[in-house]
């Protein structure tokens, strides 16, 4: 597609529930990426995917947070048995490598999760 | 360790005025460093980028950064805001082999009228 494209834009869930983010990447950027925006906390990377695999996860929280990226396309955050200090605004980017080896990332709109 | 730093939280000028961002990265870091900004009610995009060459860099908008090695810096200036380029703005750097892009904090700019 035109840009990347993130799905919900808004999802409330109570407590203790399942939730799936999902991302659709820029056709042919073979790099994504999740971040996590909160209030006064800036931009924290969650995990980077280089094609379908998960070069670096580090930035993923707990044990509850997962990510999986399928056909070097599109990719789901899931966060199980959500808490409250989940609740934070999700960004996805992509980025084509260039020769460089420098990303200049695409961002979408991001998904605004609010746990109850 | 933050691997950027960004050492002011908000920064209020007036309209007209200069003002300078603030922006500094770890060793750790490669050359490879970004400004990008956020609009209320927008999302992120790319102000300006350094990758090699000349440690000075523009943007189409009047801003500019310095890439500063000795002080392993790069602050972003703009000599004369508008009320326009009221915005959170974040540096990146790119660490690790594998091209990992971490953000500092944020710094929310706000011009006053």
């Amino acid at each position: 597609g035109a840009g990347v494209s993130q799905s919900p834009s808004n999802k409330v869930t109570e407590k203790g529930k399942d939730v799936e983010l999902r991302c659709d990447p820029i056709s042919g950027h073979t790099a994504l990426y999740w971040y996590r925006q909160s209030l006064g906390q800036g931009l924290e990377f969650l995990i980077y995917f280089q094609g379908n695999s998960a070069p670096d996860k580090s930035g993923l929280p707990s044990d509850r947070f997962s990510a999986e990226r399928t056909g070097g396309s599109v990719s789901t955050l899931t966060i199980q048995r959500t808490q409250q200090e989940d609740s934070a605004v999700y960004l996805c980017a992509s980025s084509s490598r260039v020769s460089s080896g420098a990303n200049v990332l695409t961002f979408g709109a991001g998904s605004r999760l609010t746990v109850l | 360790a933050q691997s950027v730093t960004q050492l002011d939280s908000q920064v209020p000028v007036f309209e007209e005025a200069p003002v300078e961002l603030r922006c500094n990265y770890s060793s750790s870091v490669s050359v490879y460093l970004f400004w990008y900004v956020q609009y209320p009610n927008q999302g992120l995009q790319l102000l300006l980028k350094y990758l090699s060459g000349s440690t000075l860099v523009e943007s189409i908008n009047g801003f500019e950064a310095e890439f500063n090695k000795s002080q392993t810096s790069f602050h972003l200036r703009k000599p004369s805001v508008h009320i326009s380029d009221t915005a959170e703005y974040f540096c990146a750097g790119v660490s690790g082999g594998y091209q990992k892009v971490t953000f500092g904090t944020g710094t929310k700019l706000q011009v006053i009228p």
